[in-house]
């Protein structure tokens, strides 16, 4: 069963980048990383996921190293409106199945 | 919108009653997955059905229980509630049960349940 490590919280400003790490040093080969981010009382909604390298969409960036231990969700210029908690999952091969473990999150807080 | 339904939104009922919480997944796919959100807390896997029978079980109470029907919508019911079950119980629905885990799943608005 991967797990995954990700800081607790994390304070911004409007306009900064913000990275989040998560590690999985338990990944298993072929295992994906996904990226949900969470507003209070509402569902968790995806963000973006990767294999390896790195992926880029019209709202975040990953980046996964070679050895796939880590991953680094990248916020492009952040608004008060990401203020939320931020989940990273690895792929769980299951069998039969699999299921989405969600760890404890990365609260992050953006000031103005 | 995620294209998952739940209802009801919000219930409130008594300790020891029973509830059902209902969630209709997106069209086209074969998969539910329910989860408890307890206040402040992370997202606890319950269940997942795949196609009408039960894929893998999580951190799920025998007072709980869930299926999914011929028609794809799945219903959690939980009994005998205690003051603890109150929480957030969101359904998600994804395309496929995919063991090398590469599916997004989409989440529901969620039933907030406050027992009493």
């Amino acid at each position: 069963l991967a797990k995954t490590t990700q800081p607790i919280s994390m304070d911004s400003y409007e306009g900064q980048e913000v990275n989040i790490t998560c590690s999985h040093n338990n990944i298993a080969t072929n295992d994906y990383i996904t990226w949900y981010q969470q507003f209070p009382s509402q569902g968790p909604r995806f963000i973006i996921q990767g294999y390896k390298t790195k992926v880029t969409n019209e709202v975040a960036s990953l980046f996964i190293p070679a050895d796939r231990k880590s991953s680094t969700l990248s916020l492009p210029r952040v608004s008060l409106s990401d203020t939320a908690v931020y989940y990273c999952l690895v792929g769980d091969r299951y069998t039969g199945g699999f299921k989405t473990i969600f760890g404890a999150g990365t609260r992050l807080f953006v000031k103005a | 919108d995620s294209g998952v339904t739940q209802t009801p939104k919000h219930l409130i009922t008594a300790t020891g009653q029973r509830v059902t919480l209902r969630c209709s997944p997106r069209s086209g796919d074969l998969s539910v997955y329910w989860y408890q959100q307890s206040l402040d807390q992370g997202l606890q896997f319950l269940i997942q059905y795949y196609n009408g029978e039960e894929r893998a079980k999580g951190n799920i109470l025998e007072r709980f229980s869930a299926q999914q029907f011929p028609d794809l919508h799945s219903e959690l019911n939980l009994s005998s509630l205690e003051l603890g079950d109150s929480a957030l119980y969101f359904c998600a629905s994804s395309v496929a049960s995919s063991v090398t885990g590469d599916t997004e799943a989409f989440f529901g608005q969620g039933t907030r349940l406050t027992v009493v």
